[in-house]
């Protein structure tokens, strides 16, 4: 069984730094593109980043240049470094697994970290 | 790549049939999904490939669509499925969501 479990949310003052981790069970990241979605408050889900299982990297351009996707094999974790935050990224981090099996998609989710960016 | 959903919110009752459509600003062949989200959860992928029903989804969800215009369809809404249903794009980067649609 798989899962995927956020951790390292919290309250940041704009300028701020934070860094999230995903602890996965059931997959390897490695071998896998691993995901960073998330979602403002009463808002819609963004797209902010993937990393690829050969460590070829994207960002949404909302987050490009002040986020830094990475994982450390040994631990089997998917991280998000997110420096300058700024207010408008306050949202719920949602780590995910895209499946390229077929057709590509997200099919499995962390259950969120919740960030909060405020002075 | 804009994906446009329409309606925004639509009321139903248990029972009706609901129709839910995503509009891609270009070709996206049928690189979209569907996903369902309830209040304080994450969401939970329901349709892949535009039409291909993910293990354990009821079959009373359907996808169906490709290009640039797809559907959503929920045959017989039931109490369970009140709840936020987003399209979602894997053709090029930026990938993309729609802006949602809330079933009340």
């Amino acid at each position: 069984e798989v899962h995927l479990v956020e951790s390292g949310g919290g309250l940041v003052q704009p300028g701020g730094s934070l860094r999230l981790s995903c602890a996965a069970s059931g997959i390897t990241v490695s071998s896998n593109y691993m995901s960073w979605v998330r979602q403002a408050p009463v808002r819609g889900l963004e797209w902010v980043s993937v990393l690829e299982s050969g460590e070829t990297t994207y960002y949404a351009d909302s987050v490009k240049g002040r986020f830094t996707i990475s994982r450390d094999n040994s631990k089997n974790t998917l991280y998000l470094q997110m420096n300058n935050l700024r207010a408008e990224d306050t949202a719920v981090y949602y780590c995910t697994r895209i499946n390229r099996d077929s057709t590509w998609h997200y099919d499995y989710w962390g259950q969120g970290t919740l960030v909060t960016v405020s002075s | 790549i804009q994906l446009t959903q329409s309606p925004s919110s639509l009321s139903a009752s248990v029972g009706d049939r609901v129709t839910i459509t995503c509009r891609a600003s270009q070709d996206i062949n049928s690189n979209l999904g569907w996903y369902q989200q309830k209040p304080g959860k994450a969401p939970k992928l329901l349709i892949y490939g535009a039409s291909t029903l993910q293990s354990g989804v009821p079959s009373r969800f359907s996808g169906s669509g490709s290009g640039t215009d797809f559907t959503l369809t929920l045959s017989s809404l039931q109490p369970e499925d009140f709840a936020a249903y987003y399209c979602q794009q894997f053709k090029s980067y930026p990938w993309t969501f729609g802006q949602g649609t809330k079933v009340e």
